[in-house]
């Protein structure tokens, strides 16, 4: 048990399905974070929120929209994805109170687009 | 981001230590050495941090070079369950102002470790 938990552990979607990403924490932390891991690839960094504000976007499509209700939950909607899309989407969240403070990553969620 | 570079693979045999190195030749005064490993079908998971000292805690210690242009991750007696990927990041503590911890992950050393 990571802390985080992320929801489905499994998805297969067509491309022209919509779908949502759920994230969950419990340890108190301020800021969340969406992975992405590829295969053969490293992990890359799609969105950051801290206090619920979003505040990084490296250049993700505009197929995948983030949401953060508040700073338990986080969402990752998905829409019209293509077969590249495919990857593990990985959550993570740490604590704004020090600048150090390790990231607790999910179990993330293996997404396989047709 | 300042770049570390890692072996691709390592292997162990259980209960022996192993060390996993990491060269980080461009490290700056203000980046921090961070530890992950990432074991099969799990997100990753944080290991160890230092910034000039040497370090222990439960889980591994971390030896880094006088110079920081090297760090060295210690598993003093390996198991089983160590077999993961094992990510060397360093972490800028002067980034922007920006207090969320922006880890940049690189490929990582995949350890095997021999019943």
């Amino acid at each position: 048990e990571t802390g985080v938990t992320q929801t489905p552990r499994h998805l297969v979607m067509g491309m022209t399905n919509k779908k949502s990403l759920k994230c969950e924490q419990h340890l108190g932390h301020n800021a969340m974070y969406w992975y992405k891991q590829s295969a053969k690839k490293p992990l890359e960094l799609m969105f950051v929120y801290s206090l619920e504000e979003r505040v990084e976007n490296n250049s993700v499509p505009s197929r995948f929209s983030p949401e953060c209700p508040n700073s338990s939950h986080l969402f990752l909607h998905l829409h019209t994805l293509q077969p590249e899309d495919s990857a593990l989407y990985l959550c993570a969240s740490s604590s704004l109170s020090r600048w150090d403070s390790p990231l607790h990553f999910g179990n993330g969620t293996r997404l396989t687009v047709t | 981001d300042a770049k570390t570079t890692q072996p691709n693979s390592m292997e162990s045999n259980e209960e022996e230590p192993v060390h996993l190195p990491c060269n980080h030749s461009t490290i700056s005064g203000t980046d921090y050495i961070h530890w992950y490993r990432q074991l099969p079908s799990q997100g990753p998971e944080y290991v160890i941090h230092g910034l000039t000292s040497n370090v222990n805690n439960r889980m591994a210690s971390l030896a880094i070079a006088e110079d920081r242009k090297s760090s060295t991750l210690i598993l003093h007696r390996a198991t089983l369950r160590d077999a993961a990927v094992y990510y060397c990041i360093l972490r800028d503590s002067d980034a922007g102002g920006t207090s969320y911890g922006k880890l940049t992950f690189g490929q990582g050393t995949i350890l095997t470790v021999h019943p």
